[in-house]
C-alpha cells in the first residue's frame, strides 16, 4: 500500500544551522510528493511540491528532490531561522486522497 | 491556489452538544475534504464531500456523528454531534486546486469539549 515515513522529532537546531528532515515513501505508480508546514496555532500551508522523478521543489529557502531510486523526498534548508520553528509534514498523493506522514516538530534556538 | 476560510476559528463546547463548522472557498471546487487533527498528531481524513452527492466517510467515521452538507461548489459544513472530550481536535477543511494534484487547507477550527 501507500505510506509515508518521516523522521521523528522533535528536532532542535541553532539558528543558521543546516536542516535535513528525512522522508521516504512507499507507493505504486508515480505519486506527487509534498511538504506542508504548520506554524503554531495555524492550519497547514503547502511549502513545496514535486510531481515527477528528479523534480526539485523549492520555497522560502527550503528544497526537496523527488528521488524515485531511493523513494525519498528529504527536506533541506541551508540556514534555518527561529521563524522556521513549526511542524513539517511529508505527504504523497497517488490518487484522489493525500497521505501524510506523522509530522516532525522543529525547534530553532536563537 | 485556493483561499479557504473556516468558521468558527475556535470554540469551547459542553459534552453532549453539537457544533457546525463552516468552510468557504474562493473558487468552485469539485472535491472538498474534512480532516481531524488530534493534539500532537497527524491528519486523519474524516470524509470526502462532493457537491450533489452524499459524503463518503472513512473507516471509523459515521454520518450520524459527523453529518456533512455540500450545498454548492464553494461551501460545506461539518457537524460534530453529541460531543465528548475525545472530540477535542482541530478540524480542517481542504480542497484540491490547480490541475488536481495540490491540496490546500483551511486555517482549522480548534474545538475543546469539556
Amino acid at each position: 500500500g501507500n505510506s509515508v515515513t518521516q523522521m521523528e522529532g522533535p528536532v532542535t537546531l541553532s539558528e543558521e544551522a543546516f536542516l535535513t528532515i528525512n522522508c521516504t515513501y512507499t507507493a505504486t505508480g508515480y505519486p506527487s510528493l509534498f511538504w506542508y508546514v504548520q506554524y503554531p496555532g495555524e492550519g497547514l500551508q503547502l511549502l513545496l511540491k514535486a510531481t515527477k522523478a528528479d523534480d526539485k521543489g523549492s520555497n522560502k529557502g527550503f528544497e526537496a528532490t523527488y528521488r524515485k531510486e531511493t523513494t525519498s523526498f528529504h527536506l533541506e534548508k541551508g540556514s534555518v531561522q527561529v521563524s522556521d520553528s513549526a511542524v513539517y509534514f511529508c505527504a504523497l498523493k497517488p490518487g484522489d486522497k493525500i497521505i501524510f506522514g506523522k509530522g516532525t516538530r522543529l525547534h530553532i534556538l536563537p | 491556489s485556493a483561499v479557504i476560510s473556516q468558521k468558527p476559528s475556535r470554540d469551547i463546547c459542553q459534552r453532549g452538544t453539537s457544533l457546525t463548522i463552516q468552510c468557504q472557498v474562493d473558487s468552485q471546487v469539485t472535491m472538498m475534504f474534512w480532516y481531524r487533527q488530534q493534539p500532537g498528531q497527524s491528519l486523519t481524513l474524516i470524509a470526502t464531500a462532493n457537491q450533489g452527492s452524499e459524503a463518503t466517510y472513512e473507516s471509523g467515521f459515521v454520518i450520524d456523528k459527523f453529518p456533512i452538507s455540500r450545498p454548492n461548489l464553494t461551501f460545506s459544513t461539518l457537524t460534530v454531534s453529541n460531543m465528548s472530550p475525545e472530540d477535542s481536535s482541530i478540524y480542517l477543511c481542504s480542497v484540491v486546486g490547480g490541475f488536481g494534484e495540490t491540496q490546500y487547507f483551511g486555517p482549522g477550527t480548534r474545538l475543546l469539549v469539556l
